[in-house]
């Protein structure tokens, strides 16, 4: 089985940089995933981690250490369209994927 | 169709009804899921299909069942609804041929009340 941490709510200020941590457990890893979902929408991909060191894209980057079953995501440039929630999932073994419960992240002015 | 597809969008349905969530994709990706996302709970695994005609259960699958004739559709059926059967299902599909990052695509969403 698998557990994820990832905190529940943030708020960051438009312009400013975020970085949202994921803690993970698991006795097999082969990737982890951020998705977004903003409210009342479905999740869409955002990035992938399978090896140590950061994966950027654009304004969002990931990074991954495997040895410590850490992620964290980093927005920077932070738009008020930016409120959403990020979801953190790990992929163990074969296809499926166990997502965290989310983070809430509210971007104000 | 374009993606993947739910219907319906929303449903309030009686207890002890029996009713099906439809599932359609257009990406010929091998493998399916349905998921429930529950507020405080997060997203989590129902059902899923590795390819068709193979299905397995996820993390929370007891009073729901899948069945995957075909590469494009994947309905979850629940036999006899319960109100704690109430949440939103989301239906994604991936392709998890080698290569392939495994990126999961979601639809749009069933937002499912039993009374």
């Amino acid at each position: 089985g698998q557990n994820i941490d990832q905190p529940t709510e943030m708020t960051a200020t438009e312009g400013a940089i975020v970085q949202i941590n994921c803690t993970y457990q698991t006795s097999g890893f082969n990737g982890l995933f951020w998705y977004q979902q903003h409210a009342g929408e479905a999740p869409t991909f955002l990035s992938y981690n399978v090896l140590d060191g950061l994966e950027e894209k654009g304004r969002f980057s990931s990074f991954l250490s495997r040895s410590k079953g850490y992620s964290y995501l980093l927005l920077k440039e932070l738009q008020m369209k930016d409120s959403a929630s990020y979801l953190c999932a790990v992929i163990e073994g074969s296809y499926q994927l166990t997502f965290g419960k989310g983070t809430k992240l509210s971007v104000i002015p | 169709i374009a993606g993947i597809t739910q219907a319906p969008t929303s449903q309030i349905l009686a207890a002890g009804r029996r009713m099906t969530l439809r599932c359609t994709q257009d990406m010929r990706h091998n493998a399916m899921y349905w998921y429930r996302q529950d507020l405080g709970l997060g997203l989590r695994l129902i059902h899923y299909s590795n390819t068709a005609g193979t299905t397995g259960k996820g993390e929370v699958p007891d009073g729901y069942s899948v069945s995957r004739a075909n590469t494009d559709d994947f309905p979850l059926t629940l036999a006899s609804a319960v109100p704690s059967q109430t949440s939103v299902y989301f239906c994604a599909s991936s392709d998890s041929d080698s290569g392939h990052i495994n990126e999961q695509f979601f639809g749009p969403g069933t937002r499912l009340t039993v009374l």
